[in-house]
């Protein structure tokens, strides 16, 4: 299995901040995707993270509010902007191999005052 | 948009007792995952389901691909404490590697 790393792992923030979540992999992976697990539900994709193009969106989630950065085989970041309390939540980075498996970091839990 | 069905919600059970959730899915997955969630913790894999009908184990966890490529259970013998957690079962269906996911099941465990 894949070794992500995620930092930071906890933050406390004012709203109207932006915060800035790193995930660095262990090996070269193609496919790396950003998920967002709201209180007491389950996980949701907000991108892909494409590495030299920009991030694929799902529905509902726009690059203003969620930059992505992808800049090598083994890192990317997730930019939760101008931040409002329902921002509260989970935010996990995932790692794919191939079409057979996916693997999790521990996740950063934001916490928006 | 495709969707996991997973039941039950939350089970409440005695240690040592055997444990069975399942998803159902409208939509056909090449893949089928299930992960164990800790509190603070992001999900671990805990097995994955590729060949329809087919049944893996993973110690005391046994899961089956549905012939239909459309459902899976997951099935736990001889419960312990440290069972506890949020099992999601997830499909893996694009040709991108993204998940969808079931809403969870909750096991609490009692000693």
């Amino acid at each position: 299995s894949a070794v992500i790393s995620q930092k930071p792992s906890r933050d406390i923030c004012q709203r109207g901040t932006s915060l800035t979540i790193q995930c660095q992999v262990d090996s070269q992976v193609t496919m790396m995707f950003w998920y967002r697990q709201q209180p007491g539900q389950s996980l949701t994709l907000i991108a892909t993270a494409n590495q030299g193009s920009e991030a694929t969106y799902e529905s509902g989630f726009v690059i203003d509010k969620f930059p992505i950065s992808r800049p090598n085989l083994t890192f990317s970041t997730l930019t939760v902007s101008n931040m409002s309390p329902e921002d509260s939540s989970i935010y996990l980075c995932s790692v794919a191999r191939g079409v057979t498996e996916a693997f999790f970091g521990q996740g950063t839990r934001l916490t928006v005052v | 948009g495709q969707q996991l069905n997973q039941s039950p919600q939350s089970m409440f059970i005695q240690e040592g007792e055997d444990v069975s959730m399942n998803c159902t899915s409208s939509s056909i997955f090449n893949t089928w995952l299930w992960y164990k969630q800790d509190p603070g913790e992001g999900p671990v894999l805990l097995i994955a389901l590729y060949k329809a009908g087919e049944l893996t184990s993973n110690g005391r966890l046994t899961a089956q691909f549905g012939i239909t490529r459309k459902d899976s259970f997951l099935n736990i013998s001889a419960s312990i404490p440290s069972d506890v957690g949020i099992y999601f079962c997830a499909g893996l269906g694009g040709s991108q590697g993204n998940l969808i996911f079931g809403k969870g099941t909750k096991l609490s465990v009692k000693p």
